[in-house]
Formats: C-alpha cells, sequence, structure tokens
C-alpha cells in the first residue's frame, strides 16, 4: 500500500518568510494529493490539492509542486504571517481501484514568528 | 459548500458504555464517507471507508465488531464505538467525498473528542 513521508516535523519561520514542506510517496499509480491545515482542535481543512495531470498549481501565497517521476510533492507559502502557524498534512490517494482513499503523511507544525 | 457536521462533539462515558458519533454531509451527498482517529499531536489514521448501502471496509488492525459503522443514507454515517475503554479516548474525525473541480475531494468534519473513564 500507499506510504507518505513528511519532512520536517515542525518549522520555525520569521513573518514574511518563505515556507516549504516535502512530501514523498511511494506508489506510482497515486494521482491526488491534496494538503491540509488543521489548527489545533479543529478539523483539518483543504488549502490546495493537485492532481498527477499537473506539475504546479497556485492559488495566492500557496503553491504545491509535484514530480511524479521521483514521487514527491512540495507545498510552498510565501509571506508567511501569524494565521498561518497551524499542522499542515499532506496526502496522497492511494493507487487505481481503491475509493479515494488518503494516506497522510505524519505532520508539519509551523510557526510563524511576528 | 461541503459542509460536514458531527455529533457530538465531545463526549465522556464510563468504561463498558457504547457511544455513537454521527457524520452528515448539509449540503452534498456522499456514497462515500470514511473514518479517523486522530491521537495527541499525530497524524490522522484511516479507520474504515463508509459505503451508502453497503457493508464498511476495515483497515488493517481495526476491529469492525468494537467499531460499528451504518451508512444509513446519502448523507449520514455513524460510528459507534462498542463497551469503550480508557485507550479508546482519542479525537474521532469523520470525512465525507464530494465530486467537485473534475475530482473527488475529501471534506472533514470538525471531529469528535471522545473520553473514557
Amino acid at each position: 500500500g500507499e506510504n507518505v513521508e513528511q519532512h520536517p516535523s515542525t518549522l520555525s519561520v520569521q513573518e514574511g518568510d518563505s515556507a516549504v514542506i516535502k512530501c514523498t510517496y511511494s506508489d506510482s499509480a497515486s494521482n491526488y494529493f491534496p494538503w491540509y491545515k488543521q489548527e489545533l482542535g479543529k478539523r483539518p481543512q483543504l488549502i490546495i490539492d493537485i492532481r498527477s495531470n499537473v506539475g504546479e498549481k497556485k492559488d495566492q501565497r500557496i503553491a504545491v509542486t509535484l514530480n511524479k517521476t521521483a514521487k514527491h510533492f512540495s507545498l510552498h507559502i510565501t509571506e508567511t504571517q501569524p494565521e498561518d502557524s497551524a499542522v499542515y498534512f499532506c496526502a496522497a490517494s492511494e493507487g487505481i481501484g481503491n475509493t479515494d482513499k488518503l494516506i497522510f503523511g505524519t505532520g508539519t507544525r509551523l510557526q510563524v514568528f511576528p | 459548500g461541503a459542509v460536514v457536521s458531527q455529533h457530538p462533539s465531545w463526549v465522556i462515558c464510563k468504561s463498558g458504555t457504547s457511544v455513537k458519533i454521527e457524520c452528515r454531509s448539509l449540503d452534498f451527498q456522499a456514497t462515500t464517507m470514511f473514518w479517523y482517529r486522530q491521537f495527541p499531536k499525530q497524524s490522522l489514521m484511516l479507520m474504515a471507508t463508509s459505503n451508502e448501502g453497503s457493508k464498511a471496509t476495515y483497515e488493517q488492525g481495526v476491529e469492525k465488531d468494537k467499531f460499528l459503522i451504518n451508512h444509513a443514507s446519502l448523507t449520514l454515517s455513524t460510528l459507534t464505538v462498542t463497551s469503550a475503554h480508557p485507550e479508546d479516548s482519542s479525537f474521532y474525525i469523520c470525512s465525507a467525498l464530494r465530486l467537485a473541480g473534475g475530482g473527488e475531494t475529501q471534506y472533514f468534519g470538525p471531529g469528535t473528542r471522545l473520553l473514557v473513564l
């Protein structure tokens, strides 16, 4: 089955700097890669996702890149703000034949200092 | 759009009792819902996939007789933790699968915090 690794586990940046979180996956058949933001005690919120037919997607300060050959994808947050502080999870869908099951990475705790 | 609710938001119960958690998709129909468990400072671990009108599919290591799942309609799935014990204390989160933007996306409920004494 799919296995997703996420790095780093914690990330501290100064307000205004960029933050990059990286994930690798094992199943070459995976074709959907969402990123979720979870604040303490709250539900995970989808912030951006990418499907395997594109290499990059951007939404304002957030971008995701996908390298299918290397089986890794990354989240880029530019001009970080204190409200970006949260735990971020990457995920990858399982391969063909499943029911859109997601396998999550271990999470990255991002702290943005004012 | 894509609102998912969960009830209750938290529950405290005595060891040995059963607890039912509801997951509802409020503004869309979901033939597939998922149940996750999250321990403090850990990731979301998929417990089972709930399919409307059929039996749930459980992940390896998850006891189907202990975690009963019923997906009775296109907007409601329930998880019953039977004979709960302290080790079952956790944050239980559901998600509902919605078709959008050329693909399907999971939207999460707010979670249910279970404490078994």
